[in-house]
C-alpha cells in the first residue's frame, strides 16, 4: 500500500534554511503528483506545493512563494521541501501527500505521511 | 484565491445520531470539493473525493453531496471513532484552499 515517510524536520533559528524529504513506497512514484501541506500548532491544514510526476509543473501557497522549492527525484521515489529564509510562522507539522493524478490539476490527494515538525525559533 | 468555509466550526452529538458539516466555497468550484478527516495527533485521512465519492476503504456511513458553492458532508449513525476534525478542500484551482474545519465531539 502506499507509504510515505516524512524526514528533516527540526529546530532552525529564524532566516535559516531546511530541507524536508519524503521518501514513497507501494506505488509508482514516477506517476504520480505530489504535495506538501502543513499544520501550524493548534490550527488548520494549509496546502504548500505541488509538484506534478515529472517536476514540469509546480505552484506554491501564496504564504511560501518566493521561499520554498519543490522538487522530486524519480529515481529515489523521493519528493522534496526546500525552506528557505523560514520565520516563526513557518512553525507547522510538514505532511507530504499523494495526488491520485499525474499533472496536479483537478485531482485530489488520497494518501498522507505522517508529518514531521519544523520549529522556527531562535 | 477561493475562499472555503465551513459550519459549524464545532458540534457535540451522541453516538447514533446523523449529523451534517456545509462547507461553502467563495466561487463555483463544479464538483472539485474534497473531505478530510483528522483524529487528534495524527495525519488527516481523505474520506471524500469528487464532491460525493467515497475514498476506498471509507465507510459508507459517511456520504458528501452538492456542486458549484455549496457542498455537505454527512456522517450516518455516528460512532465514537467518528469524533476528530474535518476540513473541506477545493481543488478546483491553485492554490488549493481548506475551509477552517469543524470539530466533532461525541
Amino acid at each position: 500500500q502506499v507509504h510515505l515517510v516524512e524526514s528533516g524536520g527540526g529546530v532552525v533559528e529564524p532566516g535559516r534554511s531546511l530541507r524536508l524529504s519524503c521518501a514513497a513506497s507501494g506505488f509508482t512514484f514516477s506517476n504520480y503528483a505530489m504535495h506538501w501541506v502543513r499544520q501550524a500548532p493548534g490550527k488548520g491544514l494549509e496546502w504548500v506545493a505541488v509538484v506534478s510526476y515529472s517536476g514540469g509543473n509546480i505552484y506554491y501557497g501564496d504564504s511560501v512563494k518566493g521561499r520554498f522549492t519543490i522538487s522530486r527525484n524519480n529515481s529515489e521515489n523521493t519528493v522534496y521541501l526546500r525552506m528557505n529564509s523560514l520565520r516563526p510562522e513557518d512553525t507547522a507539522i510538514y505532511y507530504c501527500a499523494r495526488d491520485q493524478g499525474f499533472s496536479g490539476y483537478h485531482y485530489p490527494v488520497d494518501s498522507w505521511g505522517q508529518g514531521t515538525l519544523v520549529t522556527v525559533s531562535s | 484565491d477561493i475562499q472555503m468555509t465551513q459550519s459549524p466550526s464545532s458540534l457535540s452529538a451522541s453516538i447514533g445520531d446523523r449529523v451534517t458539516i456545509t462547507c461553502r466555497a467563495s466561487q463555483d468550484i463544479t464538483n472539485y470539493l474534497a473531505w478530510f478527516q483528522q483524529k487528534p495527533g495524527q495525519a488527516p485521512k481523505s474520506l471524500i473525493y469528487a464532491a460525493s465519492r467515497l475514498q476506498s476503504g471509507v465507510t459508507s456511513r459517511f456520504s458528501a453531496s452538492g456542486s458549484g458553492t455549496e457542498f455537505s458532508l454527512t456522517i450516518r449513525s455516528l460512532q465514537s471513532e467518528d469524533s476528530g476534525t474535518y476540513y473541506c478542500q477545493q481543488y478546483h484551482d491553485y492554490p488549493r484552499t481548506f475551509g477552517q474545519g469543524t470539530k466533532v465531539e461525541i
